[in-house]
C-alpha cells in the first residue's frame, strides 16, 4: 500500500527561527509533491508544490525534493506565529501514469512560539 | 467569491437520515473529488470524478454515493447517516494537464450524526 509519512508534531520553534518538516513516501515513481497548509477547523490550503530534485523556493517557504531517499521536506524561515497550523505532505499517486489521485500524510501541528 | 463552494457549512443529522452534500465550483476543472477528515487519519479520498461521465470509488467509499450533476456541481450522499460518519468533508477540485494533480480545496462541511 502507497503511504506518505510525517511525524504528527507538535512541533514547536520559536518565533524568528526556521522549521523544518519533513515527509517520507513509499512509492519511489511518484513525480509530483505537495505541501498544504491547515489552519484549525479551515480546509487545506496549497502552498508548495515540487517535481524536480532539489530545492524550490517561494517566500519564505521552501521545498526540498530527494527522490532517491524519498524524502520531501519544507522550510518555513522567519517563522511567525500566524505559521503555526498542520501542514500536510501529499504525494501524486502512479499507476501506468498519473491516477489524478493525491495521497495525503497524516499532516504536522507546527506551532510558533512569540 | 470562492472558487469552491460547499452546502451546508455544518450539518447535524440523527442516525438513519439521508443527507446530502454539495460542492460547486467556479475554477472551471473538469476533476472533483470527495474528501473525509478524521482527527489522526488525515484525508481519506471517498470518491472522484474525472468528468460528468466518470465516477470513481475511492478508499472509503462504503455507504456513500455521488453525483456529478454538471462539470461544476458534484454531490455526496449518505444514504442512511451512521454515527461513525461524524467527520468534515471536503470538496476538491483539479483540472487535467499539465499539473493536473494540483487540488484546490472547498471550505468544508462539519457533519454530526447523532
Amino acid at each position: 500500500q502507497k503511504e506518505v509519512e510525517q511525524n504528527s508534531g507538535p512541533l514547536s520553534v520559536p518565533e524568528g527561527a526556521i522549521a523544518s518538516l519533513n515527509c517520507t513516501y513509499s512509492d519511489r515513481v511518484s513525480q509530483s509533491f505537495f505541501w498544504y497548509r491547515q489552519y484549525s477547523g479551515k480546509s487545506p490550503e496549497l502552498i508548495m508544490s515540487i517535481y524536480s530534485n532539489g530545492d524550490k523556493e517561494d517566500g519564505r517557504f521552501t521545498a526540498q525534493l530527494n527522490k532517491a531517499s524519498q524524502y520531501v521536506s519544507l522550510l518555513i524561515r522567519d517563522s511567525q506565529p500566524s505559521d503555526s497550523a498542520t501542514y500536510l505532505c501529499a504525494v501524486g499517486e502512479r499507476g501506468s501514469g498519473n491516477t489524478g489521485k493525491l495521497i495525503f500524510g497524516q499532516g504536522t501541528t507546527l506551532q510558533v512560539k512569540p | 467569491d470562492a472558487d469552491v463552494t460547499q452546502t451546508p457549512r455544518n450539518r447535524i443529522t440523527k442516525t438513519g437520515k439521508r443527507i446530502m452534500l454539495e460542492c460547486s465550483q467556479t475554477k472551471g476543472h473538469d476533476r472533483m473529488y470527495w474528501y473525509r477528515q478524521d482527527p489522526g487519519l488525515g484525508l481519506r479520498l471517498i470518491y472522484y470524478s474525472f468528468d460528468v461521465k466518470d465516477i470513481n470509488k475511492g478508499e472509503i467509499s462504503d455507504g456513500y454515493s455521488v453525483s456529478r450533476q454538471a462539470q461544476a456541481k458534484f454531490s455526496l450522499s449518505l444514504e442512511s447517516a451512521i454515527p461513525n460518519q461524524t467527520a468534515l468533508y471536503f470538496c476538491a477540485t483539479s483540472a487535467t494537464g499539465t499539473r493536473e494533480e494540483t487540488q484546490y480545496f472547498g471550505p468544508g462541511t462539519r457533519l454530526l450524526v447523532l
